[in-house]
């Protein structure tokens, strides 16, 4: 089973700066079988991005993902008030079974 | 407007039984395989369970499997998860996922809760 470990666990931010989030898995991943997902407080999580860089329908520009193998990147270019939230990274495993990392939660400063 | 509204959460004992329901709405339910995923009270996301569009493919994690049965009725848009033998650890919100491919989850439900106590 891969394991997928988010970093950091918080990270405090101002509005209008850069947000860089980590997804490290313990083995490869195929990057078409990584996604990124944002859960507001009593709301249900909300894709971002799929395929490690893809945009979700409706997702600003201001949201990016990236990374290959075992690293994987979201970024969030200038953040807005909205955007603060919990963020998971998922991957879809050979095994058939999905699994999430433990999420990186993203406060303001 | 595309939409999955979980029910049939509850308070139930350990040992007992829940049935839930997902309703879709929007869109073509029957095109669409589905998930269940669940979230303990201040934990991350952790899946459940999947259904292919025609059933014809059921995968489970280990941690539900011989308990939890999932199935759907494409005539009634809707999506199903039998879950016996409850266990206090089964306490969690309970999601319904659209897959539009396999690998990711791309519409998700707003959630029913279901508290496993004595």
């Amino acid at each position: 089973e891969i394991v997928l470990t988010q970093s950091p666990g918080t990270l405090s931010l101002s509005p209008g700066e850069r947000a860089t989030l980590s997804c490290r898995a313990s083995q490869s991943v195929s990057s078409s079988y990584l996604a990124w997902y944002q859960q507001k407080p009593g709301q249900a999580p909300r894709l971002l991005i799929y395929g490690a860089s893809s945009r979700a329908t409706g997702i600003p520009d201001r949201f990016s993902g990236s990374g290959s193998g075992t690293d994987f990147t979201l970024t969030i270019s200038r953040l807005e008030p909205e955007d603060f939230a919990v963020y998971y990274c998922q991957q879809y495993g050979s095994s058939f079974m999905y699994t999430f990392g433990q999420g990186t939660k993203l406060e303001i400063k | 407007e595309v939409q999955l509204v979980e029910s049939g959460g509850g308070l139930v004992q350990p040992g007992g039984s829940l049935r839930l329901s997902c309703a879709a709405s929007g869109f073509t339910f029957s095109s669409y395989s589905m998930n269940w995923v669940r979230q303990a009270p201040g934990k991350g996301l952790e899946w459940v369970s999947y259904i292919s569009s025609s059933s014809s493919t059921i995968y489970y994690a280990d941690s539900v499997k011989g308990r939890f049965t999932i199935s759907r009725d494409n005539a009634k848009n809707s999506l199903y998860l039998q879950m016996n033998s409850l266990r206090a650890e089964d306490t969690a919100v309970y999601y319904c996922a659209r897959a539009p491919i396999t690998i990711y989850m791309d519409v998700w439900g707003k959630g029913t809760t279901v508290t496993v106590s004595s």
